[in-house]
């Protein structure tokens, strides 16, 4: 099976960054994705990655280690409107179905 | 551009009914999942389905019975509505390759 691990909340101030940990314990490994989700909306992917190392995409950068089982989702010169929950999800090579984490709350404070 | 859409928004249901969900992709999307999120706690899977006619159980199925009469639509049914349950069921449809999930908007279900 799966398991996905990531911290409740997470709070920090407008135009700094804040950094999304996810830390997972698989089976089987075909990438990992992230998403946002606001307040009663669909989850919105932002994310995936496969291979080590960091992938920058501009606003949103996600960093994977394979051998650790461990990612993370650094957003960059925060918003308000950044505030969200920011959800971390293991794909299974079986269809690639996808095992989530409970989310992380993040809080942008002015 | 696609849309996946989900049917109904709010369903209010008494303790011990059959309940329906459905959900409806116009992306031609071959893979289709539900999933069920409690307040606080991540998605977990129910079902899903490879293509037309196909369903897999995820490691929520107990309590529920799914259909893909259609490669474009997905239902989902709560076999005995459990009292005071409450909970966002959201449908995602995925193509070929490495394509990533696209979500409905849930249907939120509230059990009296």
């Amino acid at each position: 099976g799966q398991g996905v691990e990531q911290p409740d909340n997470l709070m920090s101030v407008e135009g700094t960054f804040a950094r999304v940990n996810c830390t997972y314990s698989t089976s089987g490994f075909n990438g990992l994705s992230w998403y946002q989700q606001r307040e009663g909306h669909a989850p919105v992917f932002l994310s995936y990655v496969v291979l080590d190392g960091l992938k920058d995409s501009g606003h949103f950068s996600t960093f994977l280690s394979r051998s650790n089982g461990y990612s993370y989702l650094l957003l960059t010169e925060l918003q308000i409107k950044d505030s969200a929950s920011y959800l971390c999800a293991v794909r299974e090579p079986n269809y690639n179905v996808l095992y989530f984490g409970s989310g992380t709350k993040l809080t942008v404070e002015p | 551009g696609g849309i996946i859409t989900q049917t109904p928004k709010f369903l209010i249901g008494q303790e011990g009914q059959k309940l329906t969900l459905k959900c409806q992709q116009n992306f031609n999307h071959d893979t289709m999942y539900w999933y069920r999120q409690d307040s606080g706690k991540g998605l977990r899977l129910i079902y899903y389905s490879i293509t037309e006619n196909d369903l897999q159980k995820g490691d929520l199925s107990e309590g529920y019975d799914a259909s893909r009469e259609k490669k474009s639509s997905f239902s989902l049914t709560v076999t005995s509505a459990q009292k005071n349950e409450m909970a966002v069921f959201l449908c995602a449809s995925r193509g070929t390759g490495d394509s990533d999930y696209t979500f409905g908007s849930g249907t939120r279900l509230l059990v009296i």
